[in-house]
């Protein structure tokens, strides 16, 4: 079974400029996360779907962030325009949901640079 | 707001102990909680969960314990190996509703031969 795929691995971009991350997660979960980990911290929840809705945005810059999930499948994310602080590893994950009791799968990330 | 939080950053076990990583959590609602693992330029990798309906949960040389009413949890690595030495997370979920998985800060674990 495919796991989470991300891309790009790397991006470097200057402030002010935009970014997009495209996820696609695994083949039947209906739940997919898309997670900020700045160095030193923990994952922080941008926003959650379940299937091409959205669950959760709380924690989202809406000024600057914006995310959509296409058909229920496939993800991007992207930030218009970058911050420094943006920088950071933006994590995709997705679960089935099936109970609730059942565990995210991570994609490998994408380290964001924003000089 | 940090729901969840593992207040140590870092932890040295000698290789072949027991190493014990910690967890806790400030929302009374959470009722899964879930460790990952992750090494460097991956994503984290679930390790092991335990439901609030447990205290007790045991996969091989991992073992999760759950203490509701301290609202803590801790893994246990026994014995521990140098493939252990990653960054640990604890994470926590309600299983009803949005089940919004929220991270603690994680603990860096060095196996030392």
């Amino acid at each position: 079974e495919a796991g989470v795929a991300q891309s790009p691995r790397y991006k470097i971009i200057e402030k002010r400029q935009s970014v997009a991350f495209w996820c696609n997660p695994i083949s039947g979960h209906a739940t997919l996360y898309w997670y900020q980990q700045i160095l030193g911290q923990g994952p922080k929840l941008l926003i959650q779907f379940q299937n091409n809705g959205v669950v959760d945005d709380s924690q989202l810059p809406k000024d600057r962030f914006s995310a959509e999930r296409l058909k229920g499948v496939d993800s991007t994310l992207k930030i218009q325009p970058a911050k420094l602080e943006d920088s950071a590893v933006y994590l995709c994950a997705s679960s089935a949901a099936q109970k609730g009791r059942d565990e995210a799968f991570f994609g490998q990330g994408t380290r964001l640079t924003v000089v | 707001d940090q729901q969840v939080k593992q207040n140590s950053p870092s932890l040295s076990v000698q290789e072949g102990r027991i190493s014990i990583l910690n967890c806790d959590y400030t929302n009374s609602m959470f009722d899964y909680f879930l460790w990952y693992k992750k090494y460097p330029a991956e994503g984290p990798t679930f390790l092991i969960s335990i439901s609030s309906i447990k205290d007790k949960n045991e996969d091989g040389r991992f073992t999760v314990f759950l203490n509701k009413s301290a609202k803590h949890l801790s893994l246990h690595i026994v014995p521990s190996q140098p493939g252990d030495s990653a960054v640990y997370f604890c994470a926590a979920k309600k299983t009803q509703g949005a089940q919004k998985l929220v991270f603690g800060q994680g603990t860096r674990l060095t196996i030392n031969p």
